[in-house]
């Protein structure tokens, strides 16, 4: 365990379902971060909240609403996907987002169907 | 457009011998290099890292050499394991935004 917690660690959904991703980290990291991982593609920036605060958007579809309660969990809500986003979630923390030695969870794979 | 890439997509090794993994990267302005391993079902894991102010670092069984002419990072695996059997990938820093390349499948053949 790397102290990044991913559940589920696989979920397969259709397009009409609504599901959510869990990340929590007891690093006392104050960054934490949404990738997504497709097969043969470099990891794609979602989201980034530093202290709570989104501080980051990379233009992601609506259908994906994170959330960040405090310093230790974040959520990634997922609504009517589309069989494209079918990939791998994974977390990441940080002690400040100008701090680059993340630590990544082992992910969610999501299959949409 | 400028981005972080590969030069081989897979790289299969004898158990035993030595495994360099190659980074080319087109942005003169990084100022940070980070190898990561990603095994199978997991996350990606750190490794080594290194700033653009060095051109050598050495950590235990790897070495990240970085050649600013030429825009190269590599890694290197002194007696490579079974167990380092993973996709590794690089990634630079520029300007507080971190880039990944897509990564290199190693294979280590017993």
């Amino acid at each position: 365990e790397t102290g990044v917690t991913q559940t589920p660690r696989h979920l397969v959904m259709g397009m009409t379902n609504k599901k959510s991703l869990k990340c929590e980290q007891h690093l006392g990291h104050n960054a934490m971060y949404w990738y997504k991982q497709s097969a043969k593609k470099p990891l794609e920036l979602m989201f980034v909240y530093s202290l709570e605060e989104r501080v980051e958007n990379n233009s992601v579809p609506s259908r994906f609403s994170p959330e960040c309660p405090n310093s230790s969990h974040l959520f990634l809500h997922l609504h009517t996907l589309q069989p494209e986003d079918s990939a791998l979630y994974l977390c990441a923390s940080s002690r400040s987002v100008a701090n680059y030695g993340y630590t990544f969870g082992s992910g969610t794979r999501l299959t949409v169907v | 457009g400028e981005s972080v890439g590969l030069h081989l997509p897979t790289l299969s090794v004898q158990e035993g011998d030595n495994s360099i993994i190659n980074c080319a990267y087109s942005n003169s302005a990084s100022d940070y290099f980070i190898w990561y391993k990603q095994e199978s079902g997991k996350g990606p894991q750190f490794i080594i890292d290194i700033r653009s102010n060095m051109d050598k670092r050495q950590g235990q069984r790897v070495t990240v050499l970085l050649n600013k002419t030429v825009k190269h990072l590599s890694l290197q695996i002194a007696a490579t394991q079974p167990g380092d059997s993973a996709v590794y990938f690089c990634a630079e820093n520029i300007k507080d935004d971190m880039r990944f390349g897509a990564g290199t499948r190693l294979t280590v053949k017993p």
